[in-house]
């Protein structure tokens, strides 16, 4: 069975600084796709940034990047030039590529900005 | 456009009655999926429907149940409540490709007293 595991609980960073959140994964499979989901107070769920294993190249949206290493299992997220609306709980979130569309998510890390 | 809607926003129902929670879909989007993200365990896998059919279940007990309407609006029905089932039940919905990702509703917050 697939898992995700994100090993901390909690960060925070100063507004406008870089933060990067740690997330490892196990599957067998060699197609999957990898999520960083976005839970603010108000609990909704809103995708961060989505990246398929069969890529190579790192996906990027605006602010927000990943460092995807295939080999160690391993998809963090940075989160640049952080603002105060980037509080919120990040869960990290597998899907098997064409497969029962069931998202395996991590226990999730609550950020927290200084301003 | 709309995003996925659910209702009731909060719910509160007693040990042993039925709960009924609801979804609305993006427009254009035949899949919808269920979640329960409780206290300490995180978010969890209930259900997904595409096209009026149950496609998977996840590891819950037959008093979680649900449909899919022509519309593709659901239901997710929970029997014989227990005081366990208090959780956030976030609803999510995609294209039924198989790989598009999965947008949420802002989820409907049961408590079981």
């Amino acid at each position: 069975a697939q898992t995700v595991t994100q090993s901390q609980p909690e960060m925070s960073v100063q507004e406008a600084e870089t933060v990067t959140l740690s997330c490892t994964y196990d599957t067998s499979e060699s197609d999957y796709y990898l999520f960083w989901y976005k839970q603010p107070p108000s609990r909704q769920m809103i995708l961060v940034i989505r990246q398929e294993a069969y890529k190579q190249q790192n996906a990027t949206e605006n602010r927000f990047s990943v460092n995807f290493q295939k080999a160690a299992k391993s998809f963090s997220l940075k989160i640049s030039d952080s603002q105060l609306g980037d509080a919120a709980m990040y869960f990290c979130a597998y899907m098997k590529f064409q497969g029962a569309q069931k998202l395996v998510f991590g226990q999730g890390t609550r950020l927290t900005i200084n301003p | 456009e709309a995003g996925v809607t659910q209702s009731p926003t909060h719910l509160i129902k007693t040990r042993g009655q039925q709960a009924t929670l609801r979804c609305s879909p993006i427009s254009g989007h035949t899949s919808v999926y269920w979640y329960q993200q409780a206290l300490g365990l995180g978010l969890q896998f209930l259900l997904w429907y595409d096209e009026g059919e149950e496609r998977n279940r996840g590891n819950f007990p037959p008093r979680f149940s649900g449909r899919q309407f022509p519309n593709y609006s659901s239901e997710l029905n929970v029997n014989a409540l227990e005081l366990e089932d208090s959780a956030l039940y976030l609803c999510a919905s995609s294209f039924g490709d198989g790989n598009s990702p999965l947008h949420f509703g802002n989820g409907t917050r049961l408590t079981v007293t």
